[in-house]
C-alpha cells in the first residue's frame, strides 16, 4: 500500500456521462497531481494541485476538470465521456512540489461504453 | 516530436542479465530525473531519483544521467524474474508536473 488512495477501481459508464475520481493523497503530502495512462499514449500529465491551489496544467481537456479540498483530497470530474477517455487514471502525491519524487496511487481504471 | 522519447520494448533477457534502459529528451531545461517501475495493473513506483548529471547506485541498480547529451539510462544488475515490469523514465525541470517516457516493457526469463 503506497498510501495513496483511489478510488473507484474500476468504472465502467456510457458515452455522454459525468464521472468523478476520487484521491485521498499521502499523510503529509500537500501536492497531488492527476496522470492519465492509455495504451498508445503513456503516462499523460493533466494537472497539480499544491495545497488547495492549482499549480500546473497538462493536456487536460476541457472537459476535465479537478479541485482540491481543504483536507487535501482531490477529485478529478470527466464530463461529456468520449470512448477514448477510456484509460487508467492515476493520481500522486507529494511532500513539496514533488522533490523526492511521487507517489502513486493504484488507479482508477475507466471504461467508457 | 516528444519531450522524452523511451524504446518502449519489448525487452526480454535471462536471468543474471545486465539490463539497460534508456531515454532521451528534447528540453535542456529538464533537471530532476526518475526511474519508475510499474507491475501490471499497478501504480508506477519510484525506483531512483537523480538531481542534474552524474550517477546514482541503490543496490542492483544504477542510473545515470548524461544531460550534455539529454540522455538517462537505468541499469539493472543480476536481473531477476520479479524485476519483469515496465519501466518508466521521468523528468521535470520545475517539479510542478514530472514528464515521463512511454515506458519500456521488461521480461526477465527464469
Amino acid at each position: 500500500d503506497s498510501g495513496v488512495t483511489q478510488t473507484p477501481k474500476h468504472l465502467i459508464t456510457a458515452t455522454g456521462q459525468r464521472v468523478t475520481l476520487r484521491c485521498s493523497p499521502r499523510s503529509g503530502d500537500l501536492s497531488v497531481y492527476w496522470y492519465q495512462q492509455s495504451l498508445d499514449q503513456g503516462l499523460q500529465f493533466l494537472i497539480h494541485y499544491y495545497n488547495g491551489e492549482e499549480r500546473a496544467k497538462g493536456n487536460i481537456l476541457e472537459r476535465f476538470s479537478a479541485q482540491q479540498f481543504p483536507d487535501l483530497h482531490s477529485e478529478l470530474n470527466l464530463s461529456s465521456l468520449e470512448l477514448g477517455d477510456s484509460a487508467l487514471y492515476f493520481c500522486a502525491s507529494s511532500v513539496e512540489l514533488g522533490v523526492y519524487g511521487y507517489t502513486f496511487g493504484s488507479g482508477t481504471r475507466l471504461t467508457v461504453v | 516530436q516528444k519531450e522524452v522519447e523511451q524504446d518502449p520494448g519489448p525487452l526480454s533477457v535471462p536471468e543474471g542479465a545486465i539490463v539497460s534502459l534508456n531515454c532521451t529528451y528534447s528540453n535542456s531545461a529538464f533537471q530532476y530525473f526518475m526511474w519508475y517501475r510499474q507491475y501490471s495493473r499497478k501504480g508506477p513506483e519510484l525506483l531512483m531519483y537523480t538531481y542534474s548529471s552524474g550517477n546514482k547506485e541503490d543496490g542492483r541498480f544504477t542510473a545515470q544521467v548524461d544531460k550534455s547529451s539529454k540522455y538517462i539510462s537505468l541499469f539493472i544488475r543480476d536481473s531477476q524474474p520479479s524485476d519483469s515490469a515496465t519501466y518508466l523514465c521521468a523528468m521535470s525541470y520545475n517539479n510542478n508536473d514530472m514528464r515521463f517516457g512511454a515506458g519500456t516493457r521488461l521480461t526477465v526469463k527464469p
